[in-house]
């Protein structure tokens, strides 16, 4: 079945800086790659979801890049924020039924 | 914003004990879902639910485990004799028709399950 590995398991930055998260799935035929963040003791929010057909994908501060060939795909965040602290878990997912498959999450520390 | 509302935000009961998680998915969602997450750990999948039958469950999802639709609006998972692992944040999460795409995951705030 699919395996996502996540990576780093801890990110710290400096606010301002960029921030870059790194998730690579075992299944060609996945074709749905969301990202969550998990403030504490709340419920996962999406921020950013790509699908298979795209390589790349921005919204203001974060962009989302994935690449089929490697499998593999990335967060990034730039011009952190303290508010950006949190725990960001990748997914994957294939075919309609959408039964997500997680990353084990990382930890995003922004620095003042 | 209409949202995935799950009762109670927490529940402690005694190992053993049957327990009842409900959930009101958003109004017009088709796709029902529930995932669990152990404190500090990922989120894991347990069970999918459409057209009121069962459409994919995990290993997780053993036979402690039932999910129930008993009415328009409401969607519980019921644990059977709990044990001490089950200890868990439990998440409803719901979404409409169309593609995991153009449809995503809606998320409820959880249930926090504690067996002692």
């Amino acid at each position: 079945g699919e395996n996502v590995e996540q990576h780093p398991s801890t990110l710290s930055v400096q606010e301002g800086d960029s921030a870059v998260i790194k998730c690579t799935y075992s299944d060609s035929a996945s074709n749905y790659f969301p990202w969550y963040k998990q403030e504490l003791g709340k419920r996962p929010q999406l921020i950013i979801d790509i699908r298979s057909n795209v390589g790349e994908k921005k919204d203001q501060r974060i962009a989302v890049t994935l690449n089929k060939t490697a499998k593999h795909f990335s967060l990034h965040i730039t011009e952190t924020q303290p508010e950006d602290s949190a725990v960001y878990f990748c997914a994957a997912s294939k075919g309609s039924n959408y039964q997500l498959i997680w990353g084990a999450g990382t930890k995003l520390i922004i620095k003042p | 914003e209409p949202e995935v509302t799950q009762t109670p935000s927490h529940q402690v009961t005694q190992m053993g004990q049957e327990v009842i998680l409900r959930c009101v998915p958003i109004s017009n969602h088709l796709y029902f879902y529930w995932y669990r997450q152990i404190l500090g750990q990922k989120v894991e999948f347990l069970v999918s639910f459409y057209n009121n039958e069962i459409s994919e469950k995990s290993e997780i999802f053993d036979d402690q485990f039932s999910v129930e639709r008993p009415d328009g609006s409401n969607f519980t998972l019921k644990i059977r004799s709990t044990k001490l692992e089950d200890s868990a944040m439990y998440f409803c999460a719901s979404r409409g028709e169309g593609s995991s795409y153009n449809s995503p995951l809606h998320f409820g705030n959880g249930t926090r399950l504690t067996v002692t």
